[in-house]
């Protein structure tokens, strides 16, 4: 079985750059979280999608972050402009359906501000 | 308060030693609880679910204590391998379901 996948692996961008991360989870699982993972922490989950549907984004810097599903499979997650302290790994991970808790992740892409 | 607690470590111990990591969470509310374990530069993995009755596997136990808000993991006989984070995560329901993680623990073991 596939697992979900992410692109790009790493990135580094100037400050006040825009940047895109793709994400495409595993097939079926209905659930889909982006979270961000600043050195030394714990995952923060920035948004849950529910098919194509926000259940959600109350942690999502909605001034500079956005993040849609298409169709309720693939997603991206775009932040426009950059800021230093972005500088983080965001995973994408996908579960079955909320009910299933399992949440499976991708390698996740590792961003540089600088 | 954050929702979910934990020691950020490290915990330095030898090769065959028992250890045991903490967690505690504010939600009353929490519906389930898993232990994830994340590698250096890796992204995090399902390690073990948490059940009231306390469960294990091989050498990891796990225990959940909701009077407490409590849930903890136990770790025998440690080998080399288990050098990771190991990440508490508590599934809510605030009108819907969310994974919430802590910090994470950091475990070095030496031989």
């Amino acid at each position: 079985e596939a697992g979900v996948a992410q692109s790009p692996r790493y990135k580094i961008i100037e400050k006040r750059q825009s940047v895109a991360f793709w994400c495409n989870p595993i097939s079926g699982h209905a659930t889909l979280y982006w979270y961000q993972q600043i050195l030394g922490q714990g995952p923060k989950l920035l948004i849950q999608f529910q098919n194509n549907g926000v259940v959600d984004d109350s942690q999502l810097p909605k001034d500079r972050f956005s993040a849609e599903r298409l169709k309720g499979v693939d997603s991206t997650l775009k932040i426009q402009p950059a800021k230093l302290e972005d500088s983080a790994v965001y995973l994408c991970a996908s579960s079955l359906s909320p009910g299933v808790p399992e949440a499976f992740f991708g390698q996740g892409t590792r961003l540089t501000v600088v | 308060r954050k929702e979910v607690e934990q020691d950020p470590g490290p915990f330095n111990v030898p090769e065959g030693a028992t250890v045991a990591f903490n967690c505690t969470y504010s939600n009353s509310a929490s519906q389930s609880f898993f232990w994830y374990r994340q590698d250096c530069r890796k992204e995090p993995k399902l390690l073990m679910s948490v059940y009231s009755s306390g469960n294990e596997d091989g050498r990891f136990t796990a225990q959940l204590n909701r009077a407490s808000q409590y849930i903890s993991l136990l770790i025998r006989d440690s080998k080399l391998s288990d050098s990771a984070t190991y990440l508490c995560v508590v599934m809510m329901n605030t009108g819907f379901q969310k994974l919430v993680f802590g910090t994470g623990t950091r475990l070095l073991v030496s031989p």
